[in-house]
């Protein structure tokens, strides 16, 4: 049962543009919401994370934008560089059990020059 | 500081065979997994371990056995490998204490095929 929705599966932005990726999720028990980014022949990484009682968090670039009534999110990369080319996965988690994360299908993000 | 370490990176087994594959952290994390990624499938959760000595089924288990016998090991068995089990597989771990505990430290990869 896929419990997080992620969309689009591929995205080609040009370099400056904007790159949005869309989550979905099911379960109400989820209460941290993850963005993992992974590069090529690597693991993913922590990239950044939401809690529901916040709409929107931004460290750089990066914003995810939280709606609790939808169960959705998304991240935004502002400005994108071909350096962000990767693969982004969005996840979900209930952090009071034993961080057995969610994870989404995963975006591949190719920022062209 | 290595992080978290899985050996070996790249494997071809014949349907049948077994093996192990051993993951290694150093950042003295209570819990750790393994998840095994598949195009169009993200990464799905097999086994995870809450402390040394203990381990718990995720979401696709069959056909895998782990082992956490020292608290920064954790070690994944394929007892008679089979073509389905072809994929890239990832250990992670992650801290208990409350404040600091949902960050996933995931190892660079095993990329398995099975023949």
């Amino acid at each position: 049962q896929q419990q997080v929705k992620q969309s689009p599966q591929s995205l080609i932005v040009q370099k400056g543009g904007i790159s949005i990726i869309n989550c979905a999720y099911e379960n109400t028990a989820f209460d941290y919401f993850p963005w993992y980014q992974q590069f090529p022949g690597k693991g993913p990484a922590l990239l950044i994370a939401i809690r529901p009682d916040v709409s929107e968090k931004k460290e750089g670039r990066f914003t995810i934008s939280f709606n609790k009534s939808a169960k959705q999110f998304s991240l935004h990369i502002m400005d994108s560089q071909p350096g962000d080319s990767a693969t982004y996965f969005c996840a979900a988690l209930n952090s009071g059990g034993y961080q057995k994360v969610t994870f989404g299908t995963g975006t591949k993000l190719q920022v062209i020059p | 500081n290595a992080g978290v370490t899985q050996t070996p990176k790249f494997r071809v087994l014949k349907t049948g065979q077994s093996m192990t594959l051993l993951c290694a952290q150093d950042m003295n994390h209570e819990y750790m997994y393994w998840y095994r990624q598949d195009p169009g499938m993200g990464l799905r959760l097999i086994h995870y371990s809450v402390g040394e000595g203990t381990t718990a089924k995720g979401e696709v288990p069959d056909g895998y056995n782990v082992s956490r016998l020292k608290k920064q090991n954790f070690l994944l068995g394929l007892e008679s490998a089979a073509p389905s089990q072809t994929s890239v597989y990832f250990c992670a771990s992650s801290y208990q204490d409350s404040a600091t505990n949902e960050k996933l430290f995931f190892g660079s990869g095993t990329q398995l095929s099975v023949l």
